[in-house]
């Protein structure tokens, strides 16, 4: 595709659910980034991948936090256990060297 | 770690006025610096952004940036402002040559009255 996508755009998890959250990046694009943006804030890096290795999770702010992109494509976030202050807009965004990162439009998460 | 500081969190203007943002970051090292913006109901885009070379940055839609390196900071200007420009702006920061994860400020919430 022509951008990077994301699904779902909405999700409403229980509090104590597992959820997952995909990325499709650019196509060809090597590094991925998650971030996480609560509302009225700016978004805050979480976890990076440069093809399928995960180079940096340092802004993962629980172990309940795990991402993966195994075939060095498509990556999913997933949240286990999930609580009212993992409520938020989790963003993908895809680059290539030298031309910054294109951001997907965002999974909304409420848990409730 | 970097850190990055948009002073103002509301602007309101009015059409054809001159626009300045401000952005200033702490980081003890070199820097790759952007400006992003987000349309009500959009996706984040990028603006513009700097890795080196001329410090005076043109991005679309008529905004510009200037890396003033002996400030930190990287404003953001655009001469004669639209309606359409009312979005909200984020400026962020990556330390220059890798591809690491983006700091960003808390954002400035751009009004532009008719």
């Amino acid at each position: 595709g022509a951008g990077v996508s994301q699904s779902p755009r909405y999700k409403v998890a229980k509090r104590g659910q597992d959820v997952a959250l995909r990325c499709d990046p650019i196509s060809g694009h090597v590094s991925l980034f998650w971030y996480q943006q609560a509302l009225g804030q700016g978004p805050e890096f979480l976890t990076y991948f440069q093809n399928e290795a995960q180079l940096d999770k340092s802004g993962l702010p629980s172990d309940r936090f795990f991402a993966e992109r195994p075939e060095g494509s498509v990556s999913t976030l997933k949240i286990q256990r999930t609580q009212q202050e993992d409520s938020a807009v989790y963003l993908c965004a895809s680059s290539e060297p030298e031309a910054g990162q294109f951001f997907g439009p965002g999974t909304r998460l409420t848990v409730l | 770690a970097q850190s990055v500081s948009q002073h103002n969190h509301h602007v309101i203007l009015s059409e054809a006025a001159s626009l300045e943002l401000g952005c200033n970051y702490s980081y003890g090292g070199t820097v790759n610096l952007f400006w992003y913006v987000q349309y009500p109901g959009q996706h984040l885009q990028l603006l513009l952004k700097y890795f080196s070379g001329d410090p005076l940055v043109k991005g679309i839609k008529g905004f510009e940036a200037e890396f003033i390196k002996s400030k930190f900071s990287f404003n953001l200007r655009k001469p004669s402002v639209q309606w359409s420009d009312t979005a909200e702006y984020f400026c962020a920061v990556n330390p220059w040559g890798g591809a690491d994860g983006l700091t960003f400020g808390k954002g400035t919430h751009l009004i532009i009255q008719p």
